[in-house]
């Protein structure tokens, strides 16, 4: 069975200081993977996706940036935070090929002050 | 571009009645549809998807019919429980739509004992 984990579960960082979220995916290989983020509230705003090891393609930046160095994992990161980065941050992974359900992680929550 | 429309939140309903949150959805391709549920601190999860029109999908008593002519996909359901409070979300995805899923803005539901 596939299991997909975020680090860390909660952050709360100062303004203007950098990030660093990860997901890890065990049980599958090759999976498609996904960046969301939630405001308190909000709906999901899908911020990226990559489809193999290297190639990340963004959807909405939001001054945030996304790598994925190995097949199983997928790094979301900046290197200044804003206000505006709070929220719930979720990871995401999908079966190769467009029309697949996405399969999300438990999120993290992060908090800017 | 694709979209996805619902029924705007909260919906407040006693345990026992019944449920209906409307979806509408805006495409040129032909999409699979997708119910996702997400409850408080958690990511979203799969509910049931539909690959094909005029087919209904189904889980834990809700259920979605694909209807192509009037580009529907209401979720129903014939009588809540306090457990299903949550927010529900409409989705879409296609051969067009570059790995995203569509999601709609989410519907909340309260169910009262």
């Amino acid at each position: 069975a596939q299991t997909i984990h975020q680090w860390p579960v909660a952050e709360i960082k100062a303004v203007g200081s950098p990030l660093s979220l990860g997901c890890t995916i065990k049980g599958k290989s090759s999976p498609n993977l996904y960046w969301y983020w939630q405001a308190t509230g909000g709906t999901l705003q899908q911020l990226f996706y990559s489809i193999t090891v290297g190639q990340v393609e963004s959807v909405v930046q939001l001054n945030l940036s996304a790598s994925r160095p190995k097949d199983d994992q997928f790094i979301l990161s900046t290197e200044k935070l804003l206000l505006s980065h709070s929220g719930f941050y979720l990871c995401a992974w999908s079966y190769r090929g467009p029309s697949y359900e996405q399969y999300f992680g438990p999120g993290t929550r992060l908090t800017v002050l | 571009g694709d979209s996805v429309t619902q029924t705007e939140g909260p919906v407040t309903l006693s345990e026992g009645t019944s449920l209906t949150v409307n979806c509408s959805y805006e495409t040129k391709q032909y999409p699979t549809l997708f119910w996702y549920v997400q409850y408080p601190g958690e990511g979203p999860q799969l509910l049931f998807k539909v690959p094909k029109a005029n087919e209904k999908g189904s889980n834990r008593g809700f259920e979605a019919t694909y209807n192509k002519e009037a580009t529907s996909f209401h979720l129903q359901k014939a009588s809540v429980q306090e457990s299903d409070s949550a927010v529900y979300y409409c989705a879409l995805s296609d051969q067009g739509s570059n790995n995203r899923i569509f999601f709609g803005d989410g519907t909340q539901l309260v169910v009262k004992p």
